[in-house]
């Protein structure tokens, strides 16, 4: 099993620009999930999802976008990217208790 | 609304001394509670989880914590560090009847002197 699979693990945005960051997991969970991470603040979490075509927002989820097509994907969309965006973004997926963190995306954006 | 807090941010011991990460969390249901590990420019890395049951759980790399829900803390123990656990040390809590999602801490830097 490759467990959470997150690509690309580091991209360069200008601002303004749209971009996909795509997220797999193949251990047939149904909870998945997006998180950002800052300096001194954690991980806080922007979108989630309960199982595929349910989606709903976390605690920071403006300017991101989501869907769940099928139980294996939940790609996290900027719609016009923002230098507040720089962040390093994790996905997870869950089984009843345990949360698995993919590898992570470093994002900047300029 | 839930919170989590790591009231140190930077944490310094010396190799061979014991430490302790605190970690105490304000939540409306039955928590469960996880302690993750992040190297710089690495992913988390889980060191322990509490569901229910024995309220001191042990973890990997010599780790332990104890979930003390009268006083709402889940702190981390080692009796004796190594140079590689200089990390950043994240306390998260979650329950079911959130759907899973995690609320996790502001973190702990450690740094190890020798």
């Amino acid at each position: 099993n490759a467990g959470v699979t997150q690509t690309p693990k580091f991209q360069v945005l200008k601002t303004g620009q749209s971009m996909t960051l795509q997220c797999a997991q193949d251990m047939n969970h149904e909870y998945m999930s997006w998180y950002r991470q800052d300096p001194g603040m954690g991980l806080r979490l922007i979108h989630y999802s309960v199982g595929a075509g349910i989606t709903d927002q976390g605690e920071v989820p403006n300017g991101y976008n989501v869907s769940r097509s099928t139980t294996e994907d939940f790609p996290l969309r900027l719609l016009s990217a923002a230098p507040s965006q720089t962040s390093v973004y994790f996905c997870a997926s869950s089984s009843a208790y345990e949360q698995y963190f993919g590898p992570g995306t470093r994002l900047t954006v300029t | 609304a839930q919170s989590v807090t790591q009231p140190d941010i930077h944490i310094t011991v010396s190799e061979g001394a014991s430490l302790e990460l605190r970690c105490n969390y304000s939540y409306g249901a039955t928590p469960y509670l996880f302690w993750y590990v992040q190297s710089p420019g690495q992913g988390l890395q889980l060191l322990l989880k509490y569901f229910s049951g024995d309220t001191l759980v042990q973890g990997i790399k010599g780790f332990e914590a104890e979930f003390k829900r009268s006083q709402s803390s889940f702190n981390l123990r080692k009796p004796s560090v190594h140079w590689s656990d200089a990390a950043e040390y994240f306390c998260a809590v979650g329950a079911l009847e959130y759907g899973n999602k995690l609320v996790f801490g502001a973190g702990t830097i450690l740094r190890v002197k020798s």
